[in-house]
Order: C-alpha cells, then structure tokens, then sequence
C-alpha cells in the first residue's frame, strides 16, 4: 500500500515562530511535492523535487523553505509566517514526475 | 498555463443512482487526468486516472472517460453508495514537461442519502 507519512498532525505556532513539517516515504518515489489546501478548495502546488533537486516553485513566498535531504524525506521549513497562511499542507509523491501522486493526510496549520 | 473547470459544484443523489462528474481543461498539451476523491478531513486518495492514449477507463462501479476533441473527461460513478460521500477533485498534466504539476478543477461535494 502507498504511504506516505507527515508529521506533526496538527501545528499551533505564533508569527514570529520558526517550525518545520515533515514528510516521509519508503516507496523509493523520486518525485515529491507540496501543497497548500484550504477549506473547501482544491490543493494549491507549492513545490516539485524531482531527484532531490527543486524542479518547481510556484512563486512561493520565501518564508516557505522547501529542503529534500535525501530521496526518502521532504521538509517544509516555515518563519513568520502570516495568519492567511493557516491550511493544512499535504505532501504527495510519486514514482517520478509522470506517474500518479499519492498523498499524506497532511498537516494542520494554524497561525496565530 | 492550464486551467480545469468542474461541474457541479454540489451533487445529490439517492443511493443506488448514478453520478457524473464532468471537467474540461484548456491546454491540448495535457496527457494525463487523474481524480481524487477527499473524505472530510482526510487526505486526497486517487480513484482512478486516465492517460490521453485511452478514451474510457473502468474500475468497479467507477468510470473515467475522456474526449480529447472537446477537451473535457468525466467521472462516472454507478450504483452510488453513502460512503462515496466526498468531495471529488478532477486534475489534469502535461506530463513530460511539466514535471507532474497537477492543475486541479474546483471540486464537487457528493452526497449520496440512504
């Protein structure tokens, strides 16, 4: 079964806090990405790594820092970040670029 | 760059029915539409995709057909049941140049009663 795993669930931080998500998988993807979902909307791409390098950034505001260590976890850097930016982040990946994504459930933002 | 609309925005059905879904998308470049289906505060989970070499795709009780003419694919779902209760997500990629960005349509909020 396809897994992929995020942590932390849920994540409570203050504007001027520093945090960082956490995404994880075994699957041997090459591909991995993130996006913001907010309520009752489709999930917004932020980042692609194809092969542990950036292949996309969609204009992503820079208090958003992408990291990829190695091919197996994503990290999702975050500072001073703003109350508009609470949504819950998910992660996907996928075998590489041309092959379906498959989700994390995700991480719940809230900022205060 | 690509833009997915979807329709309806809502959908109610009586269990037992038939659901339709319908996108469209607006680059022709676009190869590759997957749906997701997102229970309430859980992941998107795919359902089922469909690659612009096939016209129809069938899994179960779901279906997928795509007409590249008129640019626009569809969600079929048969012989509903009230755990298809979800919002439903279509998608489309121009996979081979554009590193799997995935453009994803508004949704449709399913609800299917007993």
């Amino acid at each position: 079964d396809t897994e992929v795993t995020q942590t932390p669930k849920h994540l409570v931080m203050g504007m001027t806090n520093k945090k960082s998500l956490k995404c994880e998988q075994h699957m041997g993807h090459r591909a991995m990405y993130w996006y913001k979902q907010k309520a009752k909307k489709p999930p917004e791409l932020m980042f692609v790594y194809s092969y542990e390098k950036l292949s996309i950034n969609e204009s992503v505001p820079s208090r958003f820092s992408p990291e990829c260590p190695n091919s197996s976890l994503l990290n999702l850097h975050l500072h001073a970040l703003q109350p508009e930016d609470s949504a819950l982040y998910l992660c996907a990946s996928s075998q590489d670029n041309y092959q379906p994504q498959h989700f994390g459930d995700g991480t719940r933002l809230s900022i205060l | 760059g690509e833009n997915v609309e979807q329709h309806p925005s809502t959908l109610s059905v009586q269990e037992g029915d038939s659901a339709v879904i319908k996108c469209t998308y607006s680059d022709s470049a676009s190869n590759y539409f997957p749906w997701y289906k997102q229970e309430l505060g859980k992941r998107p989970q795919l359902i089922i995709d469909i690659r612009s070499n096939v016209g129809e795709k069938k899994d179960q009780r779901i279906a997928v057909t795509l007409n590249k003419t008129a640019k626009h694919f569809s969600l079929h779902i048969t012989e509903t049941q009230p755990e298809d209760s979800a919002v439903y997500f279509c998608a489309a990629s121009s996979q081979g140049t554009s590193y799997g960005k995935l453009t994803f349509g508004q949704g449709t909020i399913l609800t299917v009663h007993p």
